[in-house]
């Protein structure tokens, strides 16, 4: 059974610093991983998807990239800002039309 | 270009009432889903709809049904709430193995 894991839970960083988000999952038969933000009381919205025949993604200053054989993922967030703070939750796509998500990192970036 | 469209927004249910949550989306997606996501949890899959015409149960189904009315609309239903089904219902479609595309969140509560 596919489990996807996010580490750290939270995150509180000052403004301008780069960082990365982590994420990690147990089956390395999967179709994409993809990367969603999550602001409070709001729905998910994509941010980068990445096929399982892909090693990285880039949007701006945001840079996914995908190792199947170890299972994790990682995104790379640049010169971070305040609007920069929310969740942030990987989805791995299993296929069967079954996406397990992890449970999110909570980024904080202060002014 | 209205996307993913959910309502309520909100809901209080007392145990044993019933409701039905609504989904609707205009980007003639195939496949529409419908997730719950609870306090430091991913978002587990309730049931999804394959195509116009087809239901499968995912991870969490007991206590919900849905109807797949047409292609736009993906509607899930709450028999006789319990407080267990307290949390953020989220409902999201896709064209296939790309992005998916979710609205903005029921925040339903029972008491």
């Amino acid at each position: 059974k596919q489990e996807v894991t996010q580490i750290p839970a939270a995150l509180s960083v000052p403004e301008g610093e780069n960082l990365v988000l982590n994420c990690s999952f147990t089956d390395s038969a999967i179709y994409n991983l993809q990367w969603f933000r999550q602001d409070p009381g709001k729905g998910l919205t994509s941010l980068l998807l990445i096929q399982s025949s892909q090693r990285e993604q880039t949007s701006g200053r945001l840079n996914a990239s995908l190792d199947k054989s170890s299972g994790r993922s990682t995104l790379y967030i640049a010169a971070s800002q305040p609007g920069d703070s929310a969740t942030y939750l990987c989805a791995a796509d299993t296929g069967g039309f079954k996406t397990i998500f992890g449970a999110g990192t909570r980024l904080f970036v202060k002014a | 270009n209205a996307g993913v469209t959910q309502t309520p927004k909100f809901q209080v249910l007392k145990t044993g009432q019933s409701m039905t949550l609504q989904c609707a989306q205009d980007m003639n997606h195939n496949s529409m889903y419908w997730y719950r996501q609870d306090p430091g949890m991913g978002l587990r899959l309730i049931y999804y709809s394959a195509s116009e015409g087809t239901t499968d149960k995912g991870e969490v189904p007991n206590g919900y049904n849905v109807s797949r009315l047409n292609k736009r609309e993906f509607s899930l239903r709450l028999e006789s709430a319990a407080p267990s089904q307290t949390s953020v219902y989220f409902c999201a479609s896709n064209p296939g193995i790309t992005e998916a595309f979710f609205g903005q969140g029921t925040r339903l509560t029972v008491v």
